[in-house]
């Protein structure tokens, strides 16, 4: 079964450090990776997404993740933090053979960043 | 663009009473529909998920149920709620033909008291 770990779950940054948020998955075959963002008071949403090709993609906001299939890691980074992006950091995977309609959540890392 | 609308927004409810969640979606049609439990330091828990009327897939042994009575309905249910039921519950969707993207709804603060 596929599930993901988060290994940071309180993270607290000072503005403009660099920011590196732990994701590893268990499932051996081909997955598609996100990373989804739920700050104050709204509601989810997706951060940035691998599929395939290049395994550095970049999201949103200047974040960016490194899908590293030997280590079955897709962190998530960012190298100047904000104040505003205080939030709570949710990686998922979504498997792609057997019961392909799930969307796996990891626990979550929440980040507070200080101005 | 695809929206959830997800009601109530908060609840309260004694021990033993029956619950029901009702999760609507706009935007799309024969989507995927997901019950998440959001809980501090568990993440998101997906409880249920729907790939059609009628046809639902539970992931955890639990005190709910969940139906999809219509193409664009999903609701969560229990006859007798436990005080472990507390918490924060998410209805989701994606479109049928693509993981791309869940889109979410405001959530469901439940209180079992």
């Amino acid at each position: 079964a596929q599930s993901v770990s988060q290994h940071n779950h309180h993270v607290i940054l000072s503005e403009a450090a660099s920011l590196e948020l732990g994701c590893n998955y268990s499932y051996g075959g081909t997955v598609n990776l996100f990373w989804y963002v739920q700050y104050p008071g709204q509601h989810l949403q997706l951060l940035l997404k691998y599929f395939s090709g290049d395994p550095l993609v970049k999201g949103i906001k200047g974040f960016e993740a490194e899908f590293i299939k030997s280590k079955f890691s897709f962190n998530l980074r960012k190298p100047s933090v904000q104040w505003s992006d205080t939030a709570e950091y949710f990686c998922a995977v979504n498997a792609l053979s057997g019961a392909t309609n799930k969307l796996i959540f990891g626990t979550g890392t929440l980040l507070a960043v200080q101005p | 663009s695809q929206t959830i609308h997800q009601w109530p927004a908060t609840l309260v409810q004694p021990v033993g009473s029956p619950l029901s969640l009702e999760c609507t979606v706009e935007g799309t049609s024969n989507p995927n529909l997901y019950w998440y439990r959001q809980a501090a330091g568990r993440g998101l828990q997906l409880l249920f998920y729907s790939v059609g009327i009628g046809q639902i897939s539970s992931e955890v042994p639990q005190n709910l149920s969940a139906s999809r009575p219509q193409d664009r309905q999903f609701i969560l249910s229990s006859k007798k709620l436990l005080l472990s039921d507390s918490g924060f519950y998410l209805c989701a969707g994606s479109r049928q033909d693509s993981m791309e993207k869940l889109f979410f709804g405001s959530g469901t603060q439940l209180s079992v008291l």
